[in-house]
């Protein structure tokens, strides 16, 4: 089945600490993204990436940094720099600016 | 202001009942209208995709964009409660550059249909 997986589905981070988290696709899709979703807020954008080993930044980029190695993966990490990563994250990929497609997101915690 | 203005709720409606969601923003340039369904812990799936002005049917559901108001709303028929879900409207231009393929979406509006 084609589709987008996040993994894991529940992530917790310590103080000080980077974690990374995965997004991979099988839809042979160029344009993959990744936004935030906090309550009452809709979805921001972090980053976006058109093509692979190119990505640029959204609204919310800082204290975030991507890859794009890969066309069917474009990992998102999470810096220290963020104070607050408590959120719901979520990776879609499109054809170019076409129907974007979500995966199941990952939620991330503070210890 | 936000660009996009969703009502979030909470919505509860009995089966049966139609529902009647609603956004409304202020970019003029915005010119692909979404409407994507989300169950809890879940991802947005789409519903309905439209082009522009007009309306457009499927099954339940129909999404109508009128632009000269900058409004859009999504109608269920017959609503379930399979129907419970956040409802987010999105939307976009059709600019590239640093707009690219970006969405814009509402906050979401919370529905519960029940029995």
């Amino acid at each position: 089945d084609g589709g987008i997986t996040q993994s894991p589905k529940y992530l917790f981070r310590k103080e000080g600490q980077n974690v990374t988290l995965s997004c991979e696709q099988n839809l042979n899709h160029d344009a993959m993204y990744w936004y935030r979703q906090d309550p009452g807020q809709g979805l921001r954008l972090i980053y976006y990436s058109q093509i692979v080993n190119d990505f640029q930044k959204g609204d919310i980029a800082e204290g975030y940094s991507v890859s794009r190695e890969k066309k069917e993966s474009f990992p998102l990490t999470v810096t220290s720099a963020q104070k607050n990563p408590t959120a719901f994250y979520l990776c879609a990929s499109s054809w170019d600016q076409g129907t974007q497609h979500f995966g199941d997101g990952t939620r991330l915690s503070i210890l | 202001q936000k660009e996009v203005e969703q009502d979030p709720g909470p919505l509860s409606v009995p089966e049966g009942a139609i529902v009647s969601l609603n956004c409304t923003y202020s970019n003029s340039a915005f010119q692909y209208f979404m409407w994507y369904r989300q169950y809890s812990r879940k991802g947005p799936e789409l519903l309905m995709y439209t082009y522009s002005s007009g309306n457009k049917e499927d099954g339940r559901f129909t999404a109508q964009v009128d632009k000269s108001s900058k409004y859009i709303s999504l109608f269920i028929r017959d609503s379930q409660p399979s129907d419970s879900a956040t409802y987010l409207c999105a939307m976009r231009s059709n600019a590239g550059g640093t707009s690219y393929g970006k969405l814009t979406f509402g906050q979401g509006t919370i529905l519960t249909v029940h029995p």
